[in-house]
C-alpha cells in the first residue's frame, strides 16, 4: 500500500513556465513533508519542506502548497529553468515511532530551452 | 566535509553470491537508513537504525541484513543475491531529535544481479 502517491510520473515544461507536482498522503500521523531533488547519478537532496501548521512555504522559485483537510501537498516551480531538470520526490515523515521518510514514486521534470 | 559515503559505487553479482554495501557518515547523526530505488517506485526503506545499537525493518527487508557497526557506520548485506535485488541502493543519515531534521543521502550503489 503506497502511503504517498505522486503525480505526474513525468512532466515537460517550457523555460519560464510553471512546473506543478502533486502528492497525496494517507497517514494522518505524518507531520513533516519535504521535497527532494535528484540529478542523474546523484543521491536525493532536500529542496524545501513544510509542516502542517502552515498552508504555504516559499523559497525563491520553489513553493509548497499544503492542504491538510484534503491530505494533499504540491510543489510549484516558478520560472522553470533547464537547470531544474531532475527527478523530484515528495516525502512524508512522522516525528514519533518510525522516523523515516516515506517517499512518493517520483516525477521526472524536463525543462525545455 | 564528506557527508555520507557509500562504497562501492557499482557492483555486478551473480545470483547466489553475497556482498556487503558499506556506508559511513561524518555528521555525528544518530539515525541511519538504507533505501532502494527502482523505476516508478520511488525510494523504499529497507532497514533503519534509530541509534547506535538498534536496527529495525522497513518496508522491504526480505533478503537483507544490516549491522550498525558504530555511530558512523551502517552496512547492508545481501546473503544470497537474487535478480529482484537489482536496484540502486542509497544510504542516508539524519538527526531526528532535531525538529525538521534533514536526511542526507549518499551517492548510491548501483547493483546488478545476473
Amino acid at each position: 500500500q503506497q502511503q504517498v502517491k505522486q503525480s505526474p510520473q513525468s512532466l515537460i515544461v517550457q523555460k519560464g513556465g510553471i512546473s506543478i507536482i502533486n502528492c497525496a498522503y494517507e497517514n494522518t500521523a505524518f507531520d513533516y513533508f519535504p521535497w527532494y531533488q535528484q540529478f542523474p547519478g546523484k543521491g536525493p537532496a532536500l529542496l524545501i519542506a513544510i509542516r502542517p501548521d502552515v498552508s504555504e512555504k516559499k523559497e525563491g522559485r520553489f513553493t509548497i502548497s499544503f492542504n491538510k483537510s484534503a491530505k494533499q501537498f504540491s510543489l510549484h516551480i516558478m520560472d522553470s529553468q533547464p537547470g531544474d531538470s531532475a527527478t523530484y520526490f515528495c516525502a512524508a515523515k512522522q516525528d514519533t515511532g518510525r522516523r523515516a521518510l516515506t517517499f512518493g514514486s517520483g516525477t521526472r521534470l524536463q525543462v525545455q530551452p | 566535509n564528506a557527508g555520507v559515503t557509500q562504497t562501492p559505487k557499482f557492483q555486478v553479482l551473480k545470483t547466489g553470491q553475497s556482498m556487503t554495501l558499506q556506508c559511513a557518515q561524518d555528521m555525528n547523526h544518530n539515525s541511519m537508513y538504507w533505501y532502494r530505488q527502482d523505476p516508478g517506485m520511488g525510494l523504499r526503506l529497507i532497514y533503519y537504525s534509530a541509534s547506535e545499537g538498534t536496527t529495525d525493518k522497513g518496508e522491504v527487508p526480505n533478503g537483507y541484513n544490516v549491522s550498525r557497526l558504530n555511530k558512523r557506520e551502517f552496512s547492508l548485506r545481501l546473503e544470497s543475491a537474487a535478480p529482484s535485488q537489482t536496484s540502486v541502493y542509497f544510504c542516508a543519515s539524519s538527526d531526528p531529535p532535531v525538529l525538521n531534521a534533514e536526511a542526507f543521502f549518499g551517492q548510491g550503489t548501483r547493483l546488478t544481479v545476473v
